[in-house]
């Protein structure tokens, strides 16, 4: 069965330190791969996605994400972590029906001063 | 921007009650999802529904049913509230196919039942 997997439940980053949170999927053909993240108490907001072409994406926020099909990863990046970055954050795969996403488990992210 | 609209922030309910929980979308999608999140366990997908009057299942059914009378809206029913069944409910639409440009969601329902 498809799944994703964000390996890191939770990670804490001094806020300006670059961060890095992983993602990877199992699926055979070229992925619909999203990310979305969670304020406290929120819905979801769709950061950025990939489909197709260039593989390095850019997002809202300042945020990029890199997908590798050699390692079937779709890891989020940002430069500069800000306070307010502080969340939950999501990846997802369109499932190999087309019908609808496949979530991982989330990573929280924590921003120290 | 496309909003998306469930009615209640909270709510609480008895065990046995049949709960009814309300979505509304305002860009004329398509396709509308229904979500639990639980703590450690992510999202999962209860059902969906691609077009009026239909609906498909996800991977967590049991327990539950939908309704789309309407394309702006789609409901999720809790036949007979259980306190498994305590959790946050997320409904999402998109315009394309399954989701595959993106969902948008709604701010979510917080569901207790006792």
């Amino acid at each position: 069965a498809q799944s994703v997997t964000q390996p890191d439940i939770h990670i804490t980053v001094s806020e300006g330190a670059s961060l890095e949170l992983r993602c990877n999927y199992s699926y055979g053909a070229t992925p619909y791969l999203f990310w979305y993240v969670q304020s406290p108490g929120q819905g979801l907001q769709l950061l950025l996605k990939y489909f197709s072409g260039d593989t390095l994406v850019q997002g809202i926020k300042g945020f990029e994400a890199e997908f590798k099909r050699s390692q079937s990863s779709f890891n989020l990046r940002k430069p500069s972590v800000h306070w307010s970055d502080a969340a939950e954050y999501f990846c997802a795969v369109l499932n190999q029906a087309g019908t609808a996403l496949i979530f991982g488990k989330g990573t929280t992210l924590s921003v120290s001063s | 921007d496309v909003k998306v609209t469930q009615s209640s922030r909270y709510l609480v309910k008895r065990t046995g009650e049949k709960v009814f929980l309300e979505c509304v979308q305002d860009m004329d999608h398509e396709n509308m999802f229904w979500y639990r999140q639980d703590p450690g366990l992510g999202l999962r997908l209860i059902y969906f529904s691609y077009d009026v009057k239909m609906k498909e299942k996800g991977d967590i059914p049991e327990g539950y049913s939908v309704s789309r009378e309407k394309k702006e809206r789609f409901s999720l029913i809790l036949e007979s509230a259980s306190t498994n069944q305590t959790s946050m409910y997320l409904c999402a639409s998109s315009l394309g196919a399954g989701g595959a440009d993106g969902y948008t969601f709604g701010s979510g329902t917080r569901l207790t039942v006792v």
